[in-house]
């Protein structure tokens, strides 16, 4: 099951601020976040497990609330190399090792 | 990208040729995985393994095979090329066995595939 983010996309001035959302119909046990380039692979940024925990380095970090099977990025102070595409991969565990993503978050930069 | 290497870079099949895409990685990691990326689509799971000779299907493993006889390798084969196959595949790898270990994985540079 493809989880969702939103919004598909979004613009902003350099120094701005931006979340992205991801969210899942199935209860997960961790989420992964990639930013992507284009012409480029998916890079890793972070990793989120079971726990509500909440990660970050630099100025980007994120959070897992496992209730609401739920996911956040959250990118402060955006800067023109945050531009990209955005991926949150979910994990539901119970055996399945299937890293399953959404269809990405296209996120612009400017000026 | 962790030591992946994925090869060839381009393909250019005819519909009904058969081809393998190959994965290889030199750091012993476990976990080894199959996407596909189309516009639009995000990435899409075909095949995993968390192990040789274990192999479990994702969310789109119609017209692929693959196996994983070695832990360095992980081929994917299309037995019969169709158009709808045209896309990027990108082989994944992880350290260790199970996702809900925190395992991080990592993504090749990718194959550009086109089906004529």
């Amino acid at each position: 099951q493809q989880p969702v983010q939103s919004p598909q996309a979004v613009i902003l001035r350099e120094g701005e601020d931006a979340v992205i959302n991801c969210s899942s119909s199935k209860a997960l046990y961790s989420v992964h976040w990639y930013r992507q380039k284009h012409g480029e692979a998916p890079v890793f940024l972070m990793i989120l497990l079971k726990g509500g925990e909440q990660k970050g380095h630099d100025k980007i970090s994120a959070s897992f609330n496992e209730k609401k099977q739920q996911s956040s990025l959250y990118l402060t102070a955006s800067q023109l190399s945050y531009s990209g595409t955005y991926f949150c991969g979910t994990e539901k565990g119970g055996g399945s090792e299937k890293l399953v993503f959404g269809k990405g978050t296209k996120l612009t930069v400017n000026p | 990208n962790a030591g992946v290497t994925q090869t060839p870079k381009f393909q250019v099949l005819k519909t009904g040729q058969s081809m393998t895409l190959q994965c290889a990685q030199d750091m012993n990691h476990e976990y080894m995985s199959w996407y596909r990326q189309d516009p639009g689509m995000g990435l899409r799971l075909i095949h995993y393994s968390v192990g040789a000779g274990i192999t479990d299907q994702g969310e789109v493993p119609n017209g692929y095979n693959v196996s994983r006889s070695t832990t360095e390798d992980f081929p994917l084969r299309l037995l019969s090329a169709a158009p709808s196959q045209t896309s990027v595949y990108f082989c994944a790898v992880g350290r260790r066995k199970f996702l809900s270990s925190g395992n991080t994985i990592y993504f090749g540079e990718g194959s550009w595939l086109t089906v004529v």
